[in-house]
């Protein structure tokens, strides 16, 4: 079946830094990819998504690239502010099951000012 | 402004008592689910429907039902059969069409059981 692994956490990092957090996806047809970002105490909201292989997804300075050859989806950030301090998850949907989106464990990103 | 609802942020009750969880959604979405969180845990689904008068149990349904009698709402009720009912808990919708499910999250209900 369909799958999402991410990197574990917490990342920490000062400010300013480079962010990357790994995702990796198993899927059997052509699935879409999805990063969310979760601030403490609030629900999941979609940062970036990318639909076909090569596409990459952007948003607020954060980046990834669809590459099937790798089976990857990894967020970038090239400088990191205290206020991206939040769960980030990465996730997948095929339009099977039900339309449901298989999301990875997240990994907790801390930026120290 | 279009967007889910989830009512109340906060939740107590005691142990052996049900409670139902809000949400509503005027997206005109027509898939909709629930999803449980647990400290520094990901995403467990409970319960999703595609359509109203349906609803299909997801991966941890024992201990919880839904209702889809509108397409703009679907309340979770956590049952005391649930044993360990104390999470945050998540519901969301999609279009539920192709394979571009891009969900929509509510801001979530924190239900405490004392």
């Amino acid at each position: 079946g369909n799958s999402v692994t991410q990197m574990e956490g917490p990342v920490t990092l000062s400010e300013e830094a480079f962010l990357t957090i790994n995702c990796t996806y198993t899927a059997t047809g052509y699935p879409s990819l999805f990063w969310y970002v979760q601030y403490p105490g609030e629900g999941l909201q979609l940062l970036l998504k990318a639909t076909k292989a090569d596409d990459k997804g952007s948003n607020k300075g954060f980046e990834a690239t669809y590459r099937k050859e790798t089976t990857s989806f990894h967020l970038e950030k090239g400088s990191v502010q205290v206020s991206d301090s939040a769960v980030y998850f990465c996730a997948l949907s095929d339009g099977t099951g039900g339309f449901k989106t298989i999301f990875g464990a997240g990994t907790r990103l801390f930026v120290k000012a | 402004d279009g967007g889910i609802t989830q009512s109340p942020k906060y939740l107590f009750r005691k142990e052996g008592q049900n409670v139902t969880l809000s949400c509503e959604q005027n997206l005109n979405h027509d898939a909709m689910y629930w999803y449980r969180q647990d400290p520094g845990q990901g995403l467990r689904l409970i319960y999703y429907s595609q359509i109203v008068n349906d609803f299909q149990k997801g991966d941890i349904a024992e201990g919880y039902s839904v209702s889809r009698e509108k397409k703009e709402s679907f309340p979770l009720t956590v049952t005391s059969a649930q044993k360990n009912p104390t999470a945050f808990y998540l519901c969301a919708s999609s279009i539920a069409a192709g394979r571009v499910n891009e969900q929509f999250f509510g801001p979530g209900t924190r239900l405490t059981v004392l």
